[in-house]
């Protein structure tokens, strides 16, 4: 595609559910970043693919919260026994190589109820 | 680690003036900065990078400096117009690899 797709862009789900949040990257592109944004706040890092590997997954915020990119390219993030506080949009970036531009997806708005 | 502040209160500036963003940082300097803008509901589009080693950088009506000594970074829209108006992020790189992080942003409002 033209450029980092999310699906799905709205998610409502109910305290305790399981979410995945999905991103497809541009294509070709190495890294993979997932960052998290709460209202009026700059988005906060999640984790980092290079490749198929998580570089850095330190952002997560505990152990409910997984991301996976099996093949290098499209990336999952998963969240279990979801919490009123995970309500935020979910962005996904994607890059060609180092130190060089992140094209973002749109965001998944998620809201858990 | 590192602290990314970016000015605090939303800037309003008359068309036509100049409108200056404030980046500054704490801790190590990071080997590049990168300024994004952010429309409400939409993700960050990315606007310029600027490397450690450079002092300036400029594309059209943008121009970013970036000064190790003060750990700052400054942003510069000229001859602003309304549609200028978003919010404008920060981001910096983290030392021990290739994700950046975020300051809070700063809205800007350019009134007709």
């Amino acid at each position: 595609g033209a450029g980092v797709s999310q699906t799905p862009s709205n998610k409502v789900t109910e305290k305790g559910k399981y979410v995945e949040l999905r991103c497809d990257p541009i294509s070709g592109h190495t890294a993979l970043y997932w960052y998290r944004q709460s209202l009026g706040q700059g988005p906060e890092f999640l984790i980092y693919f290079q490749g198929t590997g998580a570089a850095d997954d330190s952002g997560l915020p505990n152990d409910r919260f997984f991301a996976v990119r099996p093949e290098g390219s499209v990336s999952t993030l998963k969240i279990q026994r979801t919490e009123r506080g995970d309500s935020a949009m979910y962005l996904c970036a994607s890059s060609l190589a180092e130190n060089t531009e992140a094209f973002f997806g749109q965001g998944t708005r998620l809201t858990v109820v | 680690s590192q602290k990314i502040e970016q000015n605090s209160e939303a800037l309003n500036i008359q068309e036509g003036k100049t409108a200056t963003l404030t980046c500054n940082y704490t801790n190590y300097s990071p080997a590049y900065l990168q300024w994004y803008r952010q429309d409400p509901g939409r993700g960050p589009v990315f606007l310029l990078l600027i490397r450690e080693n450079e002092k300036e950088k400029r594309k059209e009506r943008l121009k970013v400096t970036f000064d190790t000594t003060l750990k700052q970074s400054l942003f510069h829209i000229t001859a602003s117009q309304p549609a200028d108006s978003a919010t404008y992020l920060c981001a910096l790189e983290r030392n021990t690899g290739n994700q950046f992080y975020f300051g809070t942003g700063t809205s800007l409002t350019v009134i007709p």
